[in-house]
């Protein structure tokens, strides 16, 4: 099994949707949790990070956690052709109850936004 | 303030031979993790370091090695490049919480 599980799409969504970007990790001692965009040919760059169960909302994105079934999301609003990009889950790996600073990726899901 | 920087942007070397990538961390970090994203994958871990020394580090050969200078910059090493090692090799710097992307090093080998 994986330790951290993605959907590697491609998932398309029409202009103004709503983009949902799904993720599981295997490690039930994980306590933070990202979401990196990247655009092709360039470097991932952090949009989201969530520590806590429940919903986190940053403008038109929202991450939501829920820890017992070892499941992040990441939903886009409003979905713009801009959007268009590979999302990376990523993973804290932990040792002892401290954070190591190890990420672990997913595959990466591809979102096409269509106009 | 400029953030994590890499160099070079592109590198084409041949089986065998060996290359050096150099990161600079984000003003403030002394941490910096490097790591390998294949094509159509996600970024796999190669090692950590922090106060000079490597803290952490991936299923990685001992053909990749590294350093971090008192002024927190890096330094990737790969040696006997095989034709596998081609890849966008990547640094990041920030702290056990978050981290932030350089633009990466596109790693050829023919």
């Amino acid at each position: 099994q994986k330790e951290v599980e993605q959907n590697s799409g491609p998932l398309s969504v029409p202009e103004g949707a709503i983009a949902s970007l799904n993720c599981t990790y295997s490690d039930r001692v994980s306590q933070s949790f990202f979401w990196y965009r990247q655009y092709s040919g360039k470097s991932p760059e952090l949009i989201m990070s969530i520590y806590s169960n429940g919903d986190k909302e940053d403008g038109r994105f929202t991450a939501q956690l829920n820890k017992a079934s070892q499941y992040v999301s990441l939903l886009i609003r409003d979905s713009q052709p801009s959007d268009s990009a590979t999302y990376l889950c990523a993973v804290n790996t932990v040792i002892g109850s401290s954070n190591t600073g190890k990420l672990i990726f997913g595959q990466g899901t591809t979102l096409q936004v269509k106009p | 303030d400029a953030g994590v920087t890499q160099s070079p942007t592109h590198l084409i070397k041949t089986r065998g031979q060996q290359v050096t990538l150099r990161c600079s961390p984000k003003s403030g970090h002394d941490t910096v993790s490097w790591y390998q994203q294949a094509l159509g994958q996600g970024p796999q871990f190669i090692f950590q370091y922090y106060e000079e020394e490597e803290r952490q580090r991936g299923n990685f050969p001992d053909r990749f090695s590294g350093h971090q200078f008192p002024n927190y910059s890096s330094e990737l090493n790969v040696n006997a490049l095989l034709l596998g090692d081609s890849a966008l090799y990547l640094c990041a710097s920030g702290s056990y919480n978050e981290q932030f992307f350089g633009p990466g090093t596109r790693l050829t080998v023919l």
